[in-house]
């Protein structure tokens, strides 16, 4: 049972025009979202999270925007790099007690120059 | 500040063995998480560990285990290797889970091969 979703393991864009990744989550307990990259060899690292109290967290190139009805939130990445090529994960957390983060299967991101 | 360290970083073993796996978190960081990463379940909890006690558990079986010592250090143990083992394992370290929303830095991984 797959609570977090992002349901396009892959996806192309051209260097410089935006990339918008989604994610999908069904356990209305989770109450902070992050995502994070990994590139091949390494372990992810922390990118940008966001909490349910706000729906937009902005950190230059990136930005989180979480939609709480939908339970769904997208990162996007504007201009799009070569450098950002890699793997990305959604995770989320339920801050309360039991503070498992749960994680998406990622998205492979190509970004082509 | 060194980073999340963790050895080896590739292991080979066979069906039935047991394995040891070692992570050294950041400096100053007090709790250690472990996940399994493979291509079609993405990045599965195991533990978490804190002040030396497993504060949290994933749905494993028994023949996953792990400590952490008096230095934050940790390692998990795999005994009766199966193929399905085979897998990316990563530790993450965060400060202090007081605030819960602490941020994990991961380490790069051992990558366990079974056969």
């Amino acid at each position: 049972d797959q609570q977090v979703k992002q349901n396009s393991p892959s996806l192309s864009v051209q260097e410089g025009r935006i990339s918008i990744l989604n994610c999908d989550y069904t356990n209305s307990m989770f109450d902070y979202f992050l995502w994070y990259k990994k590139y091949p060899a390494e372990g992810p690292t922390f990118l940008i999270s966001i909490s349910s109290i706000k729906d937009k967290n902005e950190d230059g190139r990136f930005t989180v925007f979480l939609n709480k009805s939908a339970k769904h939130l997208s990162l996007h990445i504007v201009p799009s790099q070569p450098g950002d090529s890699a793997v990305y994960f959604c995770a989320a957390l339920n801050a309360g007690n039991n503070r498992k983060l749960i994680w998406g299967l990622g998205t492979s991101l190509a970004v082509n120059p | 500040k060194a980073g999340v360290t963790q050895t080896p970083r590739y292991l080979i073993k066979t069906r039935g063995q047991q394995v040891t796996l070692s992570c050294s978190p950041i400096s100053g960081h007090r709790s250690v998480s472990w996940y399994q990463q493979t291509p079609g379940q993405g990045l599965q909890f195991l533990f978490e560990y804190f002040s030396e006690t497993q504060r949290n558990k994933g749905n494993f079986p028994g023949r996953f285990s792990g400590r952490q010592f008096s230095n934050s250090r940790s390692e998990m143990n795999v005994s009766t290797l199966e193929l399905g083992d085979s897998a990316l394992y990563l530790c993450a370290s965060t400060r202090d889970p007081a605030g819960n929303t602490d941020t994990q830095y991961f380490g790069p991984g051992t990558r366990l091969t079974v056969l």
